[in-house]
């Protein structure tokens, strides 16, 4: 199954400032899901990323908000802009391993102050 | 879309017992259903799937049932030990492999000594 490096495993920012997240796999995957965990909750799909062409958000987040690039088929960056206290979460990509289940990073977790 | 409820909770067992989680789904094109494990500060991992033309799959101490006609599955650890202690999540598949998954809330397993 696919490997993934997700950077940073976490951090604490001032509001308003802005952080990107960055997924790293080890194998060409078509594509690469971001998902947002909020404390104590189930896994929330923001948006779905393919290679050469613009993500997908799903309802309630706004490409304004959390930019994605999916420069080629091995990375991908989720950007958490102007954040809010609200946005302290942890952020998780997920690839799709050709037949082996979704593999999952081990996550980004946020605080904004 | 996809609708996946997961039942109980929380569940508390004493080691060496049985454990078992439910989860139910609403679209009959659902086709892929894995389940995941969350330890604290780590993202999910897969431990165990199923495809919906198959009825029941066994690793080890931990097996997957799937009723296709009642649309639920469920999650069987059996001889339990501590380090089963986790958050387990279940999902479901809507049609395609390369799709997203539809995340049931999650179930808080504790297991005593």
């Amino acid at each position: 199954s696919a490997v993934i490096s997700q950077k940073p495993s976490r951090d604490i920012c001032q509001r308003g400032t802005s952080l990107t997240i960055q997924c790293q796999v080890d194998s060409q995957v078509t594509m690469m899901f971001w998902y947002r965990q909020q404390p104590g909750q189930s896994l929330t799909l923001i948006a779905t990323a393919n290679q050469g062409s613009e993500a997908t958000y799903e309802s309630g987040f706004v490409i304004d908000k959390f930019p994605i690039s999916r420069p080629n088929l091995t990375f991908s960056t989720l950007t958490v802009s102007n954040m809010s206290p609200e946005d302290s979460s942890i952020y998780l990509c997920s690839v799709e391993g050709g037949g082996y289940g979704y593999t999952f990073g081990s996550g980004t977790r946020l605080t904004v102050v | 879309g996809e609708n996946v409820e997961q039942h109980p909770s929380t569940l508390s067992v004493q080691e060496g017992d049985s454990a078992v989680i439910k989860c139910t789904y609403s679209d009959s094109a659902s086709n892929y259903f894995p389940w995941y494990k969350q330890e604290l500060g780590k993202g999910p991992q897969l431990i165990i799937d199923i495809r919906s033309n198959v009825g029941e799959k066994k690793d080890q101490r931990i097996a997957v049932t799937l009723n296709k006609t009642a649309k639920h599955f469920s999650l069987h650890i059996t001889e339990t030990q501590p380090e089963d202690s986790a958050v387990y999540f279940c999902a479901a598949n809507r049609g395609s492999t390369l799709g997203r998954l539809y995340f049931g809330r999650g179930t808080q397993l504790t297991v005593w000594p």
